[in-house]
């Protein structure tokens, strides 16, 4: 089982729809997550934290269930410029500063 | 936040012949982070580098196949040697504020032929 397990997509989506990405991860002890996103040749870049008790940020809400071992991360009144990858991170097990990344989630919005 | 220059950007190399890449960060940094990102696929960790000490590499990756230096707190270099066409991927080195944001550079992609 690989350690950060993501749909990849693609998510091909209408302009202004809500879309919703899931993530699990293997390791309970996993201290720390993450959304990245990382457009087309580009590297990736921190989208947001996800915390316990969950966060928003304008359009774009992260949840973590640890219970489950998932992470979610919501996209309302999509805009074409959120096409991209969209990644899930988690800091590796026995923590310290190493990440490990999903594979990402493909999105693209579409007109 | 961290700024970081990476190159070259891209290169077109033959295959048996080295390759390294360059990292320089605007601040000083304990560690920096090599990491290998193949079509398709997700960031690998290959190696740790720590100024002053030998790096520490993840498991399927080896110090003769991805030298790397460390000379001082804002610079890094990885080497892919001897390389073949299944080192063609993306490398991107990285920093971070401790277990919080990481940030990248441009990264650098590598196609052997």
């Amino acid at each position: 089982r690989k350690e950060v397990e993501q749909d990849p997509g693609p998510f091909n989506v209408p302009e202004g729809a809500t879309v919703a990405f899931n993530c699990t991860y293997s390791n309970s002890a996993s201290q720390s997550f993450f959304w990245y996103r990382q457009d087309c040749r580009k590297e990736p870049k921190l989208l947001m934290s996800v915390y316990s008790s969950g966060n928003e940020d304008g359009r774009f809400t992260a949840q973590l269930n640890r219970a489950s071992q998932y992470i979610s991360l919501l996209i309302r009144d999509s805009k074409l410029s959120d096409s991209a990858t969209y990644l899930c991170v988690v800091n590796a097990a026995g923590g310290g500063n190493k990440l490990t990344f999903g594979t990402g989630t493909q999105l693209k919005v579409e007109l | 936040s961290a700024v970081i220059s990476q190159k070259p950007s891209r290169d077109i190399c033959q295959r048996g012949t080295s390759l390294t890449i360059q990292c320089q960060v605007d601040s000083q940094v304990t560690m920096m982070f090599w990491y290998r990102q193949q079509p398709g696929q997700s960031l690998t960790l290959i190696a740790t580098a720590n100024q002053g000490s030998e790096a520490t590499y993840e498991s399927g990756f080896v110090i003769d196949k991805f030298p790397i230096s460390r000379p001082n707190l804002t610079f890094s270099t990885l080497t892919v040697s001897n390389m073949s066409p299944e080192d063609s991927s993306i490398y991107l080195c990285s920093v971070q504020g401790g277990v919080t944001e990481a940030f990248f550079g441009q990264g650098t992609r590598l196609t052997v032929v």
